[in-house]
């Protein structure tokens, strides 16, 4: 069975522009959640879908954003980035107990 | 607030010897949740402990759980370098259905020859 894929893997961008990330669970996966990974503030939960909606949400400012789909693909989206965007997010999908994490995406914002 | 304390975070061991880490939290949760990372890569799940009392074994790698003192140890057997990483705990602050984890700041873990 194939893992959770994330696209794009590495992305560059400058402050004030915006960036979609995308995650495609595991198949047969309902629930997908994102994190974030910076050295500083360590693994944060930015938020969860489930069937099309979002269940929960971290604190993160209202930049941050999300969608799933009809097939459980999700994306999040930042706009205007700043430079304290920059760092691997990842992306999990669960369907009881575990949640499996993809192989994230680094966004470096200059 | 739900927190979640690793110690130590950083841990340098020699090969061949044993030693436990401790993930502490500070509310009520039932599920804890070990990984790994590697240096630049994702997070590999380990062990997944879901209930008091719960003993997982893999390799040379043990995880128990104790809800009551809301203590996970991770004990570490024999040490080789292939267990170099971050290990990271994790607590699922669930909120009705919701899946939501707590991360510690995870414990680098260097075992050398």
């Amino acid at each position: 069975k194939a893992g959770v894929t994330q696209t794009p893997r590495y992305l560059i961008k400058t402050r004030g522009q915006q960036v979609t990330l995308s995650c495609s669970p595991i198949s047969g996966h309902r629930s997908v959640s994102w994190y974030q990974q910076t050295p500083g503030q360590g693994l944060q939960f930015l938020f969860e879908y489930f069937s099309e909606t979002q269940r929960n949400k971290g604190n993160f400012p209202g930049r941050f954003s999300g969608r799933q789909f009809s097939n459980s693909r999700s994306e999040m989206n930042v706009s205007t980035l700043e430079l304290g965007d920059s760092a691997l997010y990842l992306c999990a999908s669960s369907l009881y107990e575990t949640q499996y994490f993809g192989p994230g995406t680094r966004l470096l914002v200059l | 607030e739900l927190k979640v304390e690793q110690n130590p975070l950083f841990l340098s061991m020699q090969e061949g010897k044993n030693y436990t880490i401790y993930c502490n939290y500070s509310t009520t949760s039932d599920r804890l949740y070990w990984y790994r990372q590697d240096p630049g890569k994702s997070l590999e799940s380990l062990f997944v402990l879901l209930s008091n009392g719960a003993v997982k074994q893999e390799g040379r790698l043990m995880a128990s759980l104790d809800t009551k003192a809301r203590l996970s140890t991770l004990h570490i057997t024999a040490a080789v370098h292939d267990l170099s990483a971050t290990y990271f705990c994790a607590v699922d602050a669930r909120q009705g259905g919701s899946e939501k984890l707590v991360f510690g700041k995870g414990m680098k873990l260097t075992v050398n020859p």
